[in-house]
């Protein structure tokens, strides 16, 4: 079974401060992992993807993400946060048997604090 | 602009009545799917379609259906059968021709019913 597990329903950050926002995932296979962030009261915007390659992801706003497969993970990180990057966080990994089935975390309330 | 809408962003409904939610995309997208939000769960999958005239059960099919007569409309109803309807419905659609993986959200339905 595939699955994604997120941690931390919540993580505070200062202004300027690195930020992670930690991700699990469980399946069998190759993983293909995704992040998006969610604003409120609006639909998800892709940041980043993990298909194959270099471990260190790089995506949109400065956002990367590394994968491990020792460890399972695919968190999220941003060297310098701000205020502007608080939303919400949902980690995804595709099914390996079927390439419409997506299944996401329960998402991460990111809060950057000025 | 290409992108999806979704309509209405707000949308009441009295128990009992069958309701549905609009999606079009001008992305020329294969692939379109239906999420149901709700707090603290991420996103479920309800239906998924990956070419016209074909649709697929997702995790939460129960209570909703769903038609795909065009490439770009995916309408979805809810219908008087769904116990808990009230929720956050997003649509998404996926370049599968390019081996797209990530999905495109539209900006979301917040169905009401009581």
């Amino acid at each position: 079974a595939q699955s994604v597990a997120q941690p931390e329903d919540q993580v505070n950050v200062a202004e300027g401060n690195p930020l992670t926002v930690k991700c699990t995932y469980s399946v069998s296979g190759n993983p293909y992992l995704f992040w998006y962030v969610q604003y409120p009261n609006r639909g998800l915007q892709f940041l980043l993807k993990y298909i194959t390659g270099d471990n260190l992801v790089k995506g949109s706003y400065g956002f990367e993400a590394e994968f491990n497969k020792s460890q399972t993970s695919f968190h999220l990180k941003k060297p310098s946060a701000l205020v502007s990057d608080s939303a919400l966080y949902f980690c995804a990994v595709r099914a390996v048997y079927n390439f419409n089935k997506f299944y996401f975390g329960s998402g991460t309330k990111l809060n950057v604090k000025p | 602009d290409g992108g999806i809408t979704q309509s209405p962003k707000y949308l009441f409904r009295k128990e009992g009545q069958n309701v549905t939610l609009s999606c079009e995309q001008n992305l020329n997208h294969d692939a379109m799917y239906w999420y149901r939000q709700d707090p603290g769960q991420g996103l479920r999958l309800i239906y998924y379609s990956q070419i016209v005239n074909d649709f697929q059960k997702g995790d939460i099919a129960e209570g909703y259906s769903v038609s795909r007569e065009k490439k770009e409309s995916f309408p979805l109803t809810v219908t008087s059968a769904q116990k808990n309807p009230t929720a956050f419905y997003l649509c998404a659609s996926r370049d599968t021709g390019r081996g797209g993986h990530e999905q495109y959200f539209g900006p979301g339905t917040r169905l009401t019913v009581t």
